[in-house]
């Protein structure tokens, strides 16, 4: 299994450029999860899906920020427009039913300039 | 929502001594508690994780042991080795890891010394 796969691995924008990053869990997986990682905040949970449907979205900082999941395969998170705070690595995480570890995507640092 | 509080932000100890990360948690549902170990520039990797119904649970030189009444975990690393030395993160979550997202703490830097 290749895992979760995230891309681009790297993105440099500029600010008030739209950045869409993009996730594929692992194969049969229905729980996928977005994660923002920060020196000041940590690791913090954006928003989460069960089979394809938002669940949980109270963690995206704001209405600049949206995630889609169109299909079991991919997901993805778009920022529109980018600010300099937004600079983080972007994490995705997929998780079985009635299972219990969450599996990390390799994450894909943002630098908005 | 859930807060969850860890200490201390940067633990260094002699290779070969033992270590211990503590972990507070404010939502009383909250009955699942993983242990995650993230390397620079790598991604976090579930280490162990221990449920509410168990006071303790052990993995080789890991482990972990969670007191409900006070809301408080820790994670133990005996023996600690050079490749112990990482960044670890404790968190938290109402129905068990996987159908629920995690609420995660601060994280502990560990360095190993040798």
């Amino acid at each position: 299994d290749a895992g979760v796969i995230q891309s681009p691995r790297h993105e440099v924008t500029e600010m008030g450029q739209e950045v869409t990053l993009r996730c594929k869990p692992i194969s049969g997986h229905d729980y996928l999860f977005w994660y923002r990682q920060t020196m000041m905040r940590g690791l913090e949970l954006l928003i989460y899906f069960n089979n394809n449907v938002p669940i949980d979205d109270s963690g995206m900082p704001e209405d600049r920020f949206s995630a889609k999941m169109p299909n079991a395969s991919f997901s993805t998170l778009k920022i529109q427009p980018s600010e300099p705070r937004d600079s983080a690595v972007y994490f995705c995480a997929s998780s079985p039913s009635g299972g219990r570890e969450q599996f990390f995507g390799p994450g894909t640092r943002l630098t908005v300039l | 929502g859930e807060n969850v509080e860890q200490h201390p932000s940067t633990l260094s100890v002699q290779e070969g001594d033992s270590a211990v990360i503590k972990c507070t948690y404010s939502d009383s549902a909250s009955n699942y508690f993983p242990w995650y170990k993230q390397e620079l520039g790598k991604r976090p990797q579930l280490i162990i994780d221990i449920r509410s119904n168990v006071g303790e649970k052990k993995d080789q030189r890991i482990a972990v042991t969670l007191n409900k009444t006070a809301k408080h975990f820790s994670l133990h690393i005996t023996e600690t080795q050079p490749e112990d030395s990482a960044v670890y993160f404790c968190a938290a979550s109402r129905t068990g890891g996987g159908a629920d997202g995690l609420t995660f703490g601060k994280g502990t830097h560990l360095i190993i010394q040798p």
